[in-house]
């Protein structure tokens, strides 16, 4: 079991740039999560897959962010023309089915 | 505004004495999950409680729900300072396996 791995591990960007994250799940779990989390708060849910269906996204996630699970394995979340709010730590999850959720390390954005 | 409240945000205490973290919603939930997360690196998870009422020990923690499934608290007896740590409870509603976090207790477990 290797986890939940993503990359890249930090990213510093400008402001206007766009960024790419990218999301290896546990290889059975067929549910993969990504959340977003600003220092000193809880994680706040983005969006979610089931194989490569995206079931849900957030409110929070704005016309500058996509998600994508192409062939229901890895994902990858992009955000257009960032913004220094967009500062974050992104967190990956996944799980089978119910399961509990298990977390990568996370990928923590800087937008100067 | 979080759908799940924390208290205290933030706890330091000395080695040896107890704490207790409190995560507080006006929502039901179908079952509540409490995680540990360390700087630079994603919760980990702790404890799941379905049951109203239910009370769960971890070694020195022991975790409790509410009767009405809407609160949880999270009590450690002689922290250490391993127990240093950002606690996060997390709810879930009926349908899926969304979490929903509450903001988080920083603990800091002095030597």
């Amino acid at each position: 079991d290797t986890g939940v791995s993503q990359n890249p591990r930090h990213k510093i960007t400008k402001r206007g740039q766009n960024v790419t994250f990218r999301c290896d799940p546990i290889s059975e779990h067929n549910r993969l999560y990504w959340y977003r989390q600003t220092l000193g708060q809880g994680p706040e849910f983005l969006t979610y897959f089931q194989n490569e269906a995206q079931l849900e996204k957030s409110r929070l996630l704005s016309d500058r962010f996509s998600a994508e699970r192409p062939k229901g394995s890895f994902s990858t979340l992009e955000i257009q023309r960032t913004e220094q709010g967009d500062s974050a730590m992104y967190l990956c999850a996944s799980s089978f089915h119910n399961s509990p959720l298990h977390f990568g390390n996370g990928t923590r954005l800087t937008v100067t | 505004t979080q759908l799940l409240e924390q208290s205290p945000q933030f706890l330091s205490i000395q080695e040896g004495e107890n704490l207790t973290v409190y995560c507080n919603s006006s929502s039901v939930f179908s079952s509540l999950q409490w995680y540990r997360q360390e700087p630079g690196e994603g919760p980990v998870l702790l404890v799941t409680v379905v049951t109203g009422g239910e009370v769960k020990k971890l070694k020195r923690l022991t975790f409790q729900f509410g009767d009405a499934r809407k609160d949880s608290s999270l009590h450690i007896t002689a922290a250490q300072p391993g127990d240093t740590g950002l606690y996060l409870c997390a709810g879930i509603k009926a349908a899926g396996n969304k979490l929903t976090f509450g903001g988080g207790t920083r603990v800091l477990v002095k030597p």
